[in-house]
């Protein structure tokens, strides 16, 4: 089976301010990765995902993460925040060769952007 | 294209009363079919996932039932509702194969009085 670390449950950081959400993961198998967000009270939303070949993955809203095979990390970077990216990030761990696409989840971690 | 829906948004039940809340796709053929209930800080947590019409595998033992009577269609329910089902319960929808993302409806956001 697999699992994710979040590392921080919260991260804090004020507008036009680079930011990281840590992730790492546990698998016995090789695996492809996602990074999720969700605003209040909404579903997830699909950032960005890896699948195989360049470990910088690029996402939409300026996101990007890189998978780190040899740390098992696959962190989540924007170069300048704003407002409207404060809410919930969740990364996830799918084991390659199911046919089910269970996803592990982290607990998550809030961003919060301030002015 | 894909969308889903789930209904209702939120609903308010006493302890006791009966549950269903129901999860349509469209656009797309023979789902990988999911739920999810997020309780605050704690991540998500599978309950219920299906590959196919009457297939339904549980993930966690409790007070909860899942059916999929169409393709398309995937239902949460209980009997008897208890207060720790409280929470926010997400369905999601995937192509079948490890590399594929999940995809999310809006939620229920579900209050047990």
């Amino acid at each position: 089976a697999q699992s994710v670390t979040q590392l921080d449950s919260q991260v804090p950081v004020f507008e036009e301010a680079p930011v990281e959400l840590r992730c790492n993961y546990s698998s016995s198998v090789s695996v492809y990765l996602f990074w999720y967000v969700q605003y209040p009270n909404q579903g997830l939303q699909l950032l960005l995902k890896y699948l195989s070949g360049s470990t910088l993955v690029k996402g939409i809203n300026g996101f990007e993460a890189e998978f780190n095979k040899s740390q098992t990390s696959f962190h989540l970077r924007k170069p300048s925040v704003h407002i409207s990216d404060t809410a919930e990030y969740f990364c996830a761990v799918s084991g390659r060769g199911s046919t089910l696409g269970r996803l592990y989840f982290g607990r998550g971690t809030q961003l919060t952007v301030w002015p | 294209s894909q969308t889903i829906h789930q209904w209702p948004a939120t609903l308010v039940q006493p302890v006791g009363s009966p549950l269903s809340l129901e999860c349509t796709v469209e656009g797309t053929s023979n789902p990988n079919l999911y739920w999810y209930r997020q309780a605050a800080g704690r991540g998500l947590q599978l309950l219920f996932y299906s590959v196919g019409i009457g297939q339904i595998s549980s993930e966690v033992p409790q007070n909860l039932s899942a059916s999929r009577p169409q393709d398309r269609q995937f239902i949460l329910s209980s009997k008897k509702l208890l207060l720790s089902d409280s929470g926010f319960y997400l369905c999601a929808w995937s192509i079948q194969g490890s590399n594929q993302p999940q995809h999310f409806g809006d939620g229920t956001r579900l209050s047990i009085l």
